[in-house]
């Protein structure tokens, strides 16, 4: 089965430091683009970041440049967001999802189509 | 950055009905767009890319259309498990940006 499962959030203070991880299975992760996506409560989603399947290409949201970075590990099918200088308004549930794949010079995309179940970070005083 | 405009922000309807969901970009982005459900403390679901294809194992009741900058969701005879929140999203160009949403209510 291909699914993405999503952990490292909790609690923190304003200022302080979070590492996300997505662990990949039931697909050839060290082919895929990645992204994280995240949802405030009550709100709509709002895109992170994206790494492609090499790490050679990394973007980011404005509102996180500077604080974030992405990264991933291909060995062990797993990606990760360390996160940084966490403000009130990084308050979210943060997915995990699959992008475009690139394999043997050829590039596929079918949407952001596997997503995790999604973790919660709270930065609160 | 490209924003995505989604009209109606609700929508209100009744099983068996016919809905149609509209997404405008704010300049022109291709076919780079895609649809997703989301249900309540649920993972959103892909239903559609490039504008007009259907995501593997999503019933075909699920239509979209549109190129350029204005898009289309259509939901036919609406079942109880449809009821959602419904988001565009564009990726022709960084950074991604989604639509604010449509939740779509039972009458």
């Amino acid at each position: 089965e291909v699914q993405l499962v999503e952990s490292g959030g909790g609690l923190v203070q304003p200022g302080g430091s979070l590492r996300l991880s997505c662990a990949a299975s039931g697909f050839t992760f060290s082919t895929y683009s990645l992204n994280w996506v995240r949802q405030a409560p009550g709100k709509g989603l709002e895109w992170v970041s994206y790494i492609s399947s090499s790490s050679s290409i990394i973007y980011y949201a404005d509102s996180v440049k500077g604080r974030f970075t992405i990264s991933r590990d291909n060995a062990k099918n797993s990606l990760y967001l360390q996160m940084n200088s966490l403000r009130d308004e990084d308050t979210a549930v943060y997915y995990c999802a699959r992008d475009s794949q690139f394999d043997r010079g050829v590039y596929y995309y079918y949407g952001l189509d596997v997503w995790g179940q999604g973790t919660t970070v709270t930065v609160s005083s | 950055d490209i924003q995505m405009t989604q009209s109606p922000s609700s929508l209100s309807a009744s099983v068996g009905d016919r809905v149609t969901i509209t997404c405008r970009a704010s300049q022109g982005i291709n076919n780079y767009l895609a649809w997703f459900q989301q249900k309540p403390g649920k993972a959103p679901k892909s239903l559609i890319y490039a504008a007009s294809s259907l995501q593997s194992g999503v019933p075909s009741k699920f239509s979209g259309s549109g190129s350029g900058t204005d898009f289309t969701l259509t939901i036919s005879s609406l079942q109880p498990e449809d009821f959602a929140t419904y988001y565009c999203q564009q990726y022709n160009t960084y950074p991604i940006t989604f639509g604010q949403g449509t939740r779509l209510e039972i009458k």
